[in-house]
């Protein structure tokens, strides 16, 4: 699986968009992104995944750059209940392929 | 109410030791994982299962074992050979091996061991 890059923290003001970057220049035509957030001390929780267009779920956007080497996760209107790190991770569907790989992510910290 | 349940929340076991963490799933998830977290850093494999009666060592299987007896049960054995067993630990289930690739989580079980 490609390796993935992200800001170690961020901050975001409440009620804004909170705009993750995460870049992954070796990514493969095979591979998705996949979001995943975890908040202190709880499992992870998946927030959405693409391939190459963009995505939007009741959640996030997910906005995948033309080359696929960078994407950007989009909280639209960030709340308190937001803040906490947030995994980028890219991985193949193939059978067999089932590992996600997570990194130190992002922590993002929403301010009130 | 489908989810995944761990139990307990927190653990407490001497030094040498063996403990079994419990993992259980309603969701009808073919595959199942388990994953260490230690503090400030990003979940590490451990063991997974595509199958019942079928499993696969991940990074750091090295002082654990698991069965799939059942579908919906994963149990985690951290044994007297871990060296560092304190951690955070995860498990996580799946619709379909091989599949879309969305996990879903458990609670965690925080295991410390004096």
């Amino acid at each position: 699986d490609a390796k993935t890059t992200q800001p170690p923290s961020m901050d975001c003001a409440e009620g804004r968009a909170a705009n993750l970057p995460c870049n992954h220049s070796t990514i493969s035509g095979n591979e998705y992104v996949y979001w995943y957030r975890q908040i202190h001390s709880q499992g992870p929780q998946y927030i959405i995944h693409g391939l190459k267009n963009n995505e939007t779920n009741e959640m996030a956007s997910l906005i995948i750059t033309e080359d696929r080497k960078s994407s950007t996760l989009i909280l639209p209107h960030a709340t308190l209940r937001d803040t906490a790190v947030y995994y980028c991770i890219v991985r193949g569907r193939n059978f067999g392929n089932e590992k996600l790989t997570f990194g130190t992510g992002t922590r993002l910290t929403i301010i009130p | 109410d489908g989810g995944i349940t761990q139990s307990p929340k927190y653990l407490f076991r001497k030094e040498g030791q063996n403990v079994t963490l419990s993992c259980e799933q309603n969701l009808n998830h073919d595959a199942m994982y388990w994953y260490r977290q230690d503090p400030g850093q990003g979940l590490r494999l451990i063991y997974y299962s595509q199958i019942v009666n079928d499993f696969q060592k991940g990074d750091i299987a090295e002082g654990y074992s698991v069965s799939r007896e059942k579908k919906e049960s994963f149990p985690l054995t951290v044994t007297s050979a871990q060296k560092n067993p304190t951690a955070f630990y995860l498990c996580a289930s799946s619709p379909l091996a091989g599949g879309p690739g969305e996990q879903f989580f458990g609670p965690g079980t925080r295991l410390t061991v004096l």
